[in-house]
């Protein structure tokens, strides 16, 4: 298995309130990206990073912020949380770019806005 | 643009029925295909892959063959197991990005 942990794993927070999830990975690859899982959506990307202090769009991304100061951490911050951001928050890397490459996934995140 | 379209779920088979789930996808390119699985409370696991036309991923006794000209990459296992209970998730990518495009999910629950 990959090595990526996220944490918390599981959150449960009110509406206005900073959120940070973490994700870490002990793989050095270069890639990582945030999903979010809703029911009838699949995966939906949030934001992802190329590189160091490299970050960029993904499809909803509106409402979250992302950083990565280090190779195997990068951060996704809900600067405050409404409702419409409680789901399931995955995070993925993958070692190169190109339609060859998978991405692998870590265990996942909970998050509950009440 | 690029997007996927999985079959709608849930769906129920007795163990050792065979299994079909089906993915249709839209890209401007040529893109890989993957099939995914997601076992309860667990991230996503690559289950197989297939990068160019013809090309026929198979791993765990799943298989899916990439067909272009009709544009699917279903997936098929030909007797199912409880163990094999799980959402399945089909999705491409494209280009230098590696951003993939995921389907909406397929869940399977498999009864003894």
């Amino acid at each position: 298995d990959a090595g990526i942990t996220q944490s918390p794993r599981h959150k449960v927070t009110e509406t206005g309130t900073p959120v940070t999830l973490r994700c870490h990975q002990t793989e050095n690859h270069r890639y990582m990206y945030w999903y979010r899982q809703d029911p009838g959506h699949g995966l939906r990307l949030i934001h992802y990073s190329y590189g160091v202090k490299d970050t960029d769009k993904g499809e909803v991304s509106d409402g979250y912020s992302v950083s990565r100061s280090k190779t195997e951490d990068f951060l996704l911050t809900l600067e405050s949380a409404t409702s419409s951001q409680t789901s399931v928050y995955f995070c993925a890397i993958s070692e190169s770019t190109g339609p060859y490459n998978e991405q692998f996934f870590g265990p996942g995140t909970r998050l509950t806005v009440l | 643009g690029n997007s996927v379209t999985q079959m709608e779920g849930p769906v129920t088979l007795s163990e050792e029925a065979f299994l079909t789930i089906n993915c249709t996808y839209t890209a401007t390119g040529y893109p890989s295909l993957f099939w995914y699985v997601q076992y309860p409370g667990e991230g996503l696991q690559l289950l197989l892959k297939a990068t160019k036309a013809d090309d026929k991923g198979s791993n765990k006794g799943f298989e899916a063959t990439y067909r272009k000209e009709t544009t699917s990459f279903h997936l098929e296992k030909g007797s199912v197991q409880v163990s094999d209970s799980a959402v399945y998730f089909c999705a491409l990518s494209e280009g230098t990005g590696n951003q993939f495009y995921f389907g909406t999910g397929t869940s399977l629950t498999v009864i003894p």
